[in-house]
């Protein structure tokens, strides 16, 4: 079976500071893809960064880091320099066999 | 690149009606599109799969005869809730991937419809 938990149900967190969002997952698959999307409070899905199972380094999209460890089944989100405009629901997927969501983490921003 | 329009945004209507959403990719041809659902403060709940030219695949729980899904093209599909209730009301939400939406190939995310049934 495919489970994905993210363990930290709401995160609040200073202007400009980075923040790292967990996920954890869980798969017999040997080959699958994890993903993080943003879900602003208007309700639009917005894909950020992938890391693919066999993929040899971390993933980077401009402020957005995945740090993958395969052998511990995570793929935390890392948000540098955080900004007002972070402020949202954040969702960890698998995709394998099924798609698999995680819970969300609500990450609030403070100025 | 990779925008997906959903349509209607927001719908409200009586108890026993019918309502079609539409999901269509602009700029790509999706070979998958997902259909979730999303309570409040929750996280997303596949609803079902469909490759353009078969039948969707439901998740398990789901109703085919009330949520009737149409994958006619490569560019759209149709979710139908027919004769909707109260119970219906909820965040719909398509996506759309150029492949099976698994390794490598995030989904593109239609930015939803508020469903509210009387």
């Amino acid at each position: 079976a495919q489970k994905i938990t993210q363990t930290q149900p709401g995160m609040f967190v200073q202007e400009k500071e980075a923040v790292t969002l967990d996920c954890t997952y869980d798969t017999s698959d040997p080959s699958y893809g994890l993903f993080w999307y943003k879900q602003p409070s208007s309700g639009e899905m917005i894909f950020l960064i992938y890391q693919g199972s066999y993929d040899q380094q971390n993933a980077t999209e401009g402020r957005y880091s995945l740090n993958f460890q395969k052998a511990r089944k995570s793929a935390n989100l890392v948000i540098s320099a955080s900004q007002l405009g972070d402020s949202a629901m954040y969702f960890c997927e698998m995709g394998a066999q099924k798609l698999v969501f995680g819970q969300g983490t609500r990450l609030t921003i403070n100025p | 690149g990779a925008v997906v329009s959903q349509h209607p945004s927001r719908v409200i209507c009586k108890s026993g009606t019918s309502v079609k959403i539409e999901c269509r990719s602009l700029d790509f041809q999706a070979t998958t599109m997902f259909w979730y659902r999303q309570f409040p403060k929750q996280s997303l709940m596949l609803m079902a799969t469909s490759n353009e030219g078969s039948k969707a695949t439901y998740e398990q729980g789901v109703e085919k005869d009330k949520f009737l899904i149409n994958h006619a093209s490569l560019t759209l599909s149709t979710l139908t809730v027919t004769s909707a209730h109260p119970e219906d009301s909820s965040f719909y939400i398509c996506s759309a991937s150029p492949g099976r939406g698994r390794q490598g190939q995030p989904q593109h995310f239609g930015d939803g419809t508020r469903l509210s049934i009387l």
